[in-house]
Order: structure tokens, then sequence, then C-alpha cells
């Protein structure tokens, strides 16, 4: 079974300060793909960023940049220079084929303070 | 482009009453999901459609919830009866094909309380 991990359930920092959302995930398959959506409070899941198996080249996205390592299986995101805004709940997710279809596997989720 | 719709956007219950929750997909997505979030969780899969045709719904409590997809575009999905573990957002998703690759993009979610 597929399964994802968001150790850290809180990450508090100051505005401007860089954060890291750590995600470490299994599975079996060998083409698989990654996300990662931000849930602010007004409940919608936004879609940030995905990543394929395949592609282990790192990038930047503006303030967003990704992590993805296959050897220790994680695929880190990092906020350069944090604003209230980026304040949210996290989730690192895994695409997996599924009974002819398709689903994400999402972590616990990460809540992140961005505080003045 | 618009977005996922859902609606109501909060709905309030008693146990062993019935409650349903509408979904309008992206245009052109052939793929409809439905999740369930429930507090500090990450969403679950509860059933797949492609187009009007189930793919996935190894996860739905089939005694309790229903879901349909009559034209291959809006769907709803029902409980009847409710139970107090009920209480979660539902959150509708669609996708352009259903494949691994597809990005999944989701609506406001419908959050439920069953009292």
């Amino acid at each position: 079974a597929q399964k994802v991990t968001q150790a850290q359930t809180e990450i508090s920092v100051v505005e401007k300060e860089d954060v890291t959302l750590d995600c470490v995930y299994e599975t079996r398959d060998t083409t698989y793909y990654l996300f990662w959506y931000k849930q602010p409070p007004s409940g919608e899941l936004v879609f940030l960023i995905r990543r394929n198996s395949f592609d282990e080249q790192n990038e930047i996205s503006g303030r967003y940049s990704w992590n993805f390592q296959k050897s220790t299986s994680s695929f880190n995101f990092t906020i350069t220079a944090s604003q209230v805004v980026d304040s949210a709940v996290y989730f690192c997710a895994l695409s997996e084929a599924s009974g002819g279809g398709n689903k994400l596997t999402f972590g616990t989720g990460t809540q992140l303070k961005v505080e003045l | 482009e618009a977005g996922v719709a859902q609606s109501p956007r909060y709905k309030i219950i008693e146990k062993r009453q019935s409650v349903a929750f509408w979904c309008n997909p992206i245009s052109g997505h052939a793929t409809l999901y439905w999740y369930q979030q429930i507090l500090g969780q990450g969403p679950k899969l509860l059933i797949q459609f492609q187009n009007n045709g189930v793919v996935d719904d190894s996860q739905l409590p089939k005694d309790r919830f229903s879901a349909e997809r009559l034209k291959g575009v809006d769907s709803t999905l029902k409980i009847q009866p409710a139970k107090l573990e009920d209480s979660a957002v539902y959150l509708c998703a669609s996708s352009f094909r259903g494949r691994e690759a597809d990005t999944q993009y989701f609506g406001p979610g419908t959050r439920l309380t069953v009292l």
C-alpha cells in the first residue's frame, strides 16, 4: 500500500523567513507522481506543484521550490520569504493507479502559521 | 475558466437523517472524484467516475453512501442515514482524463456536521 508521511504537524515562522515542509512517501510503483496542495482556511485544496518519478531535477517557481530525492523517497517543499498569506495547511500527495483509475494518497498535512 | 463548483457549502443535520451534495466539474473533465476529509486528516477517496461510469468505489461505505453521475457531468453524493462519524468535509475534484499524471482540481467542499 502506498503511504505519505508528513512528520511536521505544525510550523510557525515569522514573515520573511524561509520554511521547508517535509514529505516522505512509500510506493512499489516505478512510475508515480507527487503533488503539493495548499488548503487555506476557506477549505479549498489549491494545486501547487506536480513532479513525476523520472524527473529529479529540482526547480524554483517564484517563492516556491522543491527538492525531490528518490534515494530517500522525499519530496520537500520550500517557501522563500514567507508571507502571512502563506498561512494554510499544506498537503503532500502521491498519485497511484487504482482499480482502473487513479487516486491521490494524501499525508496528514502540515499547518503553517506565518506571523508578523 | 470556471473551477469545480459544489453546493451546499455547509450542512447541519441530525443523525439518521439524509443529506445530498452536488458537484459540477471543470468543463471538459471526464473524471470526477469524491473525497472525504475528516478534521485533522488528509482527504480520502470515496469514489471515482470516468464519464458516467464508476471506476473505483472500493472505499465507499455502500450501506449508507451512494453517488451518481448520470449524464457524465454533474454528480451527487448521498448519505442515508447519516452517522455522527460522517461529520467531515466532502470534497469534489475533477481531472481531464483520470490518469496518474493528471492534476486533480478541487472544489470548495461541503462541510457536514452530524449532531
